[in-house]
């Protein structure tokens, strides 16, 4: 099973900031990795598919990059509705797997 | 417009069964892998089983297999998980999730909470 870590957990973010997220696989999954955000009391929404591919619909602040193991979601000028936790998840092998997931907290 | 939307949902006793559905709009489902993914209760997410667009092939992870089922009924672009020998630990949100492009989860359904307690 391919294990997914994410970091950090947990970030407190002014708007208008820049964001990192973090993706590391266990081993090499080429570009088979996609990022989700889940708001409180909501189901995951896609956001980048294929590492770099954003999904329809979603705000161009949002980008990915990264191949192999180590993998990065960017939010270009935070705002006040990115406050949510982000996923990411594998589809390189079965059993899919996700990172834990890191909650951005908009100060 | 896609739209998912799951049910079937409720509490059940440990060693009971469950079925839950998903039934699909706005696209063909047989055109689609389709999965099941679990969120237990301020938990992250799990992948539990996906099935092929004709349902020859069917994937589960290991803690399911051989309680859980999956199947699908394309004519009625309908989904369900069959849960046998529920346990504590299946306590969770169950969403059924479109696998578009690249195999990335691209539509999901509401959820439909899972309680399993005495």
């Amino acid at each position: 099973e391919i294990v997914l870590t994410q970091s950090p957990d947990f970030q407190s973010v002014t708007p208008k900031e820049k964001v990192t997220i973090t993706c590391r696989a266990s081993q090499s999954i080429g570009s088979s990795l996609h990022w989700y955000q889940q708001k409180p009391d909501q189901s995951p929404k896609l956001l980048i598919k294929y590492a770099s591919q954003s999904f329809s619909g979603v705000p161009s602040r949002f980008s990915g990059s990264g191949s192999g193991t180590d993998f990065t979601l960017t939010i270009n000028g935070l705002e006040a509705e990115d406050a949510a936790t982000y996923f990411c998840h594998q589809s390189s092998s079965l059993p899919y797997t996700f990172g834990q997931g890191t909650k951005l907290e908009i100060k | 417009e896609v739209q998912l939307a799951e049910s079937g949902g409720g509490l059940v006793q440990p060693g009971g069964s469950l079925r839950l559905s998903c039934e699909a709009s706005g696209f063909m489902s047989s055109s689609y892998w389709m999965s099941w993914v679990r969120q237990a209760p301020g938990k992250g997410l799990e992948w539990v089983a996906n099935i092929k667009q004709d349902g020859s092939e069917k994937y589960y992870v290991d803690p399911v297999k051989g309680r859980f089922t999956i199947s699908r009924d394309n004519a009625k672009n309908s989904l369900h998980l069959q849960m046998n020998s529920l346990r504590a630990e299946d306590t969770a949100v169950y969403y059924c999730a479109r696998e578009g492009n690249r195999k990335a989860f691209d539509y999901w359904g509401q959820g439909t909470l899972v309680t399993v307690s005495s």
